[in-house]
């Protein structure tokens, strides 16, 4: 299957605290793992994303992590500002043209 | 540089129209990706091009939708006789490799059949 599934649902922290969001993946071909941000009626914006030879990446206060044996990944956000509040979508490549397969999305809010 | 365009940004239309969704992709890109999104939903493959090749085209749900991009840039998303299941935004994608690299997308067009 292509499932990509993403925890948890919703997600609220304080300002100045670090977020972190879960995705799991089925294909164990896929090689390319993108985070993207969407705002309310925004196009979805890539953030961070990591393929298969890297275990963890960062820039800035954002970072992510893979664990292909485990066969999920994790997205890190540190000192989150209000600007940060926004759905966040993990998606995982699927098949030799790499068309993206996405989670459901997390709503991330940041409280003043 | 400009990024993905779409047009129109919103597209209203009576069940049972035709409807034409346009993308246009930063230039020089090589692959372009359709995905539809549902409220609240992450976005949902469609199809994809490799220059004015359609290569997959596997998560069109009917035959009711068809898309083109025949000189290897612009593209169309096609969708006949709508139906109400089709109210959605649709987005559109580009690459500037053939597989493997960062998508980029456009705005999306949000269809709603009435």
């Amino acid at each position: 299957g292509e499932n990509v599934e993403q925890h948890p649902s919703t997600l609220s922290v304080q300002e100045g605290d670090s977020a972190v969001i879960k995705c799991t993946y089925s294909d164990s071909a896929s090689n390319y793992f993108p985070w993207y941000k969407q705002e309310l009626g925004k196009r979805p914006q890539l953030i961070i994303d990591i393929r298969s030879n890297v275990g963890e990446k960062k820039d800035q206060r954002i970072a992510v992590t893979l664990n292909k044996t485990a066969k999920h990944f994790s997205l890190h956000i540190t000192e989150t500002q209000p600007e940060d509040s926004a759905v966040y979508f993990c998606a995982a490549s699927i098949g030799g043209n790499n068309r993206l397969a996405f989670g459901k999305g997390n709503q991330v809010v940041v409280i003043p | 540089g400009a990024g993905v365009s779409q047009s129109p940004r919103y597209k209203v239309a009576k069940r049972g129209q035709d409807v034409a969704l346009r993308c246009d992709p930063i230039s020089g890109h090589v692959s372009l990706f359709w995905y539809q999104q549902a409220l609240g939903q992450g976005p949902e493959f469609l199809t994809y091009f490799q220059n004015e090749a359609q290569l997959d085209k596997s998560g069109l749900p009917s035959d009711r939708f068809f898309a083109e991009r025949p000189e290897g840039s612009v593209s169309t998303l096609k969708i006949q006789r709508t139906q109400q299941e089709d109210s959605a935004v649709y987005l559109c994608a580009s690459s500037l490799d053939r597989g493997g690299g960062e998508q980029y997308f456009g705005p999306g067009t949000r269809l709603t059949v009435t």
